[in-house]
């Protein structure tokens, strides 16, 4: 079984420009989770879909939004970029019983 | 609200016993994990356990988890220089609404 997929796997963008990330879940998963890691607030929950829903958020600012397909797949967007928004950007997806949660790679996404 | 703590760094011997211990704050905590993330790489789920369990073995691994003290642990036997990562222990209220707040993880640096 194919393993939850993030892409792009890297990213550079200029300040005030905005991006999205995509990550597939794997097959059957249909909770997806997002989260933030930084070396200085380490990994932070940003949200998470489940069946086109947004069922949790953390507290990051309204330029963070995701949704989620009728496939489970999920995609994150980042407006007016800023420099702190720099980090390694965590896609997850449950498993529908167990709700063990597996991790993609990740996109890292640098803002200069 | 959630809050999960880790000591930053441990060193131990190849072939020794590595203990990694991680404190929480929220009784309400109904799952408990351990990741691993090794360097550029995103987040591997090693176990979990139920919050009504004290100790959980798989293979090398054994998760204590003192509930009373909201204290969890990680134990590895025959650490090898491969368990070299960053462990990050974590925790959720609810396994079905996948808001996971994770602690700020610990280095296991593995010597020859």
């Amino acid at each position: 079984k194919a393993g939850v997929t993030q892409t792009p796997r890297y990213l550079i963008k200029t300040r005030g420009q905005q991006v999205t990330l995509s990550c597939s879940p794997i097959s059957g998963h249909r909770s997806v989770s997002w989260y933030q890691q930084t070396p200085g607030q380490g990994l932070q929950f940003l949200f998470e879909y489940f069946s086109e829903t947004q069922r949790n958020k953390g507290n990051f600012p309204g330029r963070f939004s995701g949704r989620q397909f009728s496939n489970s797949r999920s995609e994150m967007n980042v407006s007016t970029l800023e420099l702190g928004d720099s980090a390694l950007y965590l896609c997850a997806s449950s498993h529908p019983t167990t709700y063990e949660q597996y991790f993609g790679p990740g996109t890292r996404l640098t803002v200069t | 609200g959630e809050d999960v703590e880790q000591s930053l760094f441990l060193s131990v011997r190849e072939g020794d016993s590595s203990v990694i211990n991680c404190t929480y704050t929220d009784s309400s905590s109904t799952y408990l994990y351990w990741y691993k993330q090794e360097p550029g790489a995103g987040l591997q789920l090693l176990t979990y356990i139920f919050s009504n369990m004290d100790m959980k073995q798989d293979q090398r691994l054994t998760v204590l988890l003192n509930k009373k003290d909201k204290h969890l642990s990680l134990r590895i036997a025959d650490t090898q220089t491969g368990d070299s990562a960053i462990y990050f222990c974590a925790e959720s209220i609810s396994g079905g609404y996948q808001k996971v707040t994770f602690g700020t993880g610990t280095k296991l640096q593995v010597i020859p």
